[in-house]
């Protein structure tokens, strides 16, 4: 089964760029999929952060798209976020996810990588 | 933007109670509303997917129902395991995540 796994630095410094990747494993990063990055800061909940598809077209919560980019490699069978001028705002545990696709309002997220904190800090 | 509202926050709850987590959409969502189940430490793990339909592997024990805006989980008789963090999600539009359900051991 498709099985997915984060990694990246754990320390960012204010002002900073957060830079993570999703390897892939277990199937096909070009499968009729998007795949998604979520966060949790620590003691809250789930917010989206915006995903990929294989063709390169992306998705992003307008409240962080002027920090976010994702890319996507399929040689690697893996994708990636680089979120820009990070503050301690951004500390938090970064999952990444397969948006499995019926239809565009029929989907869910599963799997999940097991997840990565990544700290704020000077 | 679609806001999603759960209810309660938090929630105690013995061995073997019947427990209902509710979650409200701010627009119609149809039946576009998935759960997940979330443990101290882990990645949440989906439960039910567009609002009753279970997630293969997932106990019969879980369910969900609803359409609309008005949404519920119920557990029929809560196990050890189940104590953990609940989030509705919805589909309809941008992704959205209601603010969670935490279960507790009463």
């Amino acid at each position: 089964q498709v099985q997915l796994q984060e990694s990246g630095p754990g320390l960012v410094k204010p002002s900073g760029t957060l830079s993570l990747t999703c390897a892939v494993s277990g199937g096909s990063i070009s499968s009729s999929n998007w795949w998604s990055w979520i966060r949790q800061p620590p003691g809250k909940g789930l917010e989206w952060i915006g995903e990929i598809y294989h063709s390169g077209s992306t998705n992003y919560n307008p409240s962080l798209k002027s920090r976010v980019t994702i890319s996507v490699d399929k040689s690697k069978n893996q994708f990636s976020l680089k979120l820009s001028s990070v503050t301690a705002a951004d500390t938090a545990v970064y999952y990444c996810a397969r948006r499995s696709l019926i239809t565009m309002v029929l989907n869910w997220f599963d799997p999940w990588g097991q997840g990565t904190l990544v700290t704020v800090s000077s | 933007d679609i806001q999603m509202t759960q209810s309660p926050s938090s929630l105690s709850a013995s061995v073997g109670d019947r427990v209902t987590i509710t979650c409200r959409a701010s627009q119609s969502i149809s039946s576009y509303l998935n759960w997940y189940q979330q443990k101290p430490g882990k990645a949440p793990k989906l439960l039910i997917y567009a609002a009753s339909s279970l997630q293969s592997g997932v106990p019969s024990r879980f369910s969900g129902s609803g359409s609309g805006t008005d949404f519920t989980l119920t557990i029929s008789s809560l196990q050890p395991e189940d104590f953990a963090t609940y989030y509705c999600q919805q589909s309809y539009s941008t992704a959205g995540f209601g603010q969670g359900t935490k279960l507790e051991i009463k």
